[in-house]
């Protein structure tokens, strides 16, 4: 059974800093790792989906990372501005092929 | 208008009562998917649908059912609410292919069941 952790479960970061969130996952045959962004009372809106033979994807100040081997994928974000306060959440496929969460990172950048 | 629309934004009820949360999407997608998210834990799976005539059972159904009464609708029932089904709860699509499209979900519908 696929199992997907993330820690630290909060992060407080004052406004510039460059900063790494991690997940980690349990089962290598993963075959893509999604990452989400959560605004309090809104769904979950999709940041970058890498698939199995892609190592990176990047969008904008975001870049995540999939290391199969380890079982860990990273969002790294640069110049981290106040409007980047969120919760952060992975997802891997799981049973049946559907995504297994993790319980996600909340993040505040400090202005 | 939102993609993926969720009815209603908030629900408090009684232990017993039987409710019915609504989604309704525009993007086309033929999969649709019901998640509740709790503190801490992040989000799980109760039921997802591939097309109309497919239903499937996730991690945690029990105490639930669904409804795909078209490809754009689908409903998810609690038929006797109990207090630890209270929690947020996420409808999301997908569009069919190989597993590698992103998910699109709704804003979430709170229930509070007292």
């Amino acid at each position: 059974k696929q199992e997907v952790t993330q820690i630290p479960a909060a992060l407080s970061v004052p406004e510039g800093e460059n900063l790494v969130l991690n997940c980690s996952f349990t089962d290598s045959a993963i075959y893509n790792l999604q990452w989400f962004r959560q605004d309090p009372g809104k769904g979950l809106t999709s940041l970058l989906l890498i698939q199995s033979s892609q190592r990176e994807q990047t969008s904008g100040r975001l870049n995540a990372s999939l290391d199969k081997s380890s079982g860990r994928s990273t969002l790294y974000i640069a110049a981290s501005q106040p409007g980047d306060s969120a919760t952060y959440l992975c997802a891997g496929p799981g049973s049946a092929r559907q995504l297994t969460f993790g319980s996600g990172t909340q993040l505040t950048v400090l202005p | 208008d939102a993609d993926v629309t969720q009815t209603p934004r908030n629900r408090i009820t009684k232990t017993g009562k039987r409710i019915m949360l609504e989604c309704s999407q525009t993007k086309g997608h033929d999969r649709m998917y019901w998640y509740r998210q709790d503190p801490g834990l992040g989000l799980r799976l109760i039921y997802y649908s591939f097309d109309v005539k497919d239903i499937n059972k996730g991690e945690i159904s029990d105490g639930y059912s669904v409804s795909r009464q078209a490809q754009a609708k689908f409903s998810l029932s609690l038929e006797s609410a109990i207090p630890n089904q209270t929690a947020l709860y996420f409808c999301a699509t997908r569009e069919a292919g190989g597993g590698n499209q992103p998910q699109h979900f709704g804003d979430g519908t709170r229930l509070s069941i007292l």
